[in-house]
């Protein structure tokens, strides 16, 4: 695709459910990641991927959150159980290749725990 | 691990006028990625510019500049000609080039430009 897209890009959910959030890199990159963006603060890593495996899930806050990317293209974002200080917004970026290479970001993901 | 600290939670500039935002981050490495990313309402982050650590000549593309003072671990971004289209959060960001892939950024600071 032309760029990245983050589907869909506002979510309101009620405490306690689970959500999906889609994001769709550019095709041929190999590289995906995700990042956490509350209010007024600057993007923190969750997970990276590279290909359908993931490479470094430091940043997931706990085991409520996993991500998937069977095919190594789409990759999933999962939230069960979902509270209200997971209300954020969710960025997706892919790359080319690992490393030395520009990541691309998509527009996000808000989403909102009420 | 990696920190990286934008002091100017907010600044404004006139039109056309010269503006400075200040970055300063804190790594063990030697070898690393510095870069800057504007973020305008519609969230998506845009790559401004970006600086290898192993160079020294600071990095330049059209308006924008950066100062890169290695050993006071300082990345500041300078806009020149402020335009109103420059308008947006700013964040300062680091990557590791030996380990990991992820970026580390800053808390951002909101660039206002006044006509």
């Amino acid at each position: 695709g032309a760029g990245v897209s983050q589907t869909p890009s506002n979510k309101v959910t009620e405490k306690g459910k689970y959500v999906e959030l889609r994001c769709d890199p550019i095709s041929g990159h190999t590289a995906l990641y995700w990042y956490r963006q509350s209010l007024g603060q600057g993007p923190e890593f969750l997970i990276y991927f590279q290909g359908t495996g993931a490479a470094d899930d430091s940043g997931l806050p706990n085991d409520r959150f996993f991500a998937v990317r069977p095919e190594g293209s789409v990759s999933t974002l999962k939230i069960q159980r979902t509270e209200r200080g997971d209300s954020a917004v969710y960025l997706c970026a892919s790359s080319l290749m690992a490393m030395n290479t520009e990541a691309f970001f998509g527009q996000g993901t808000r989403l909102t725990v009420v | 691990a990696q920190t990286v600290t934008q002091s100017q939670p907010e600044m404004s500039v006139q039109e056309a006028e010269t503006v400075t935002l200040s970055c300063t981050y804190d790594t063990s490495e030697s070898d690393y990625y510095l870069f800057w990313y504007k973020q305008p309402p519609s969230r998506q982050m845009i790559l401004v510019i970006r600086q290898e650590a192993y160079k020294q000549q600071n990095a330049t593309e059209n308006r924008f500049s950066v100062n890169f003072q290695k050993a006071a671990k300082s990345f500041s971004l300078k806009i020149s000609d402020s335009q109103l289209g420059d308008a947006a959060m700013y964040f300062c960001a680091y990557r590791s080039a030996m380990y990991g892939n992820k970026l580390v950024f800053g808390a951002g600071t909101i660039l206002r430009v006044k006509s």
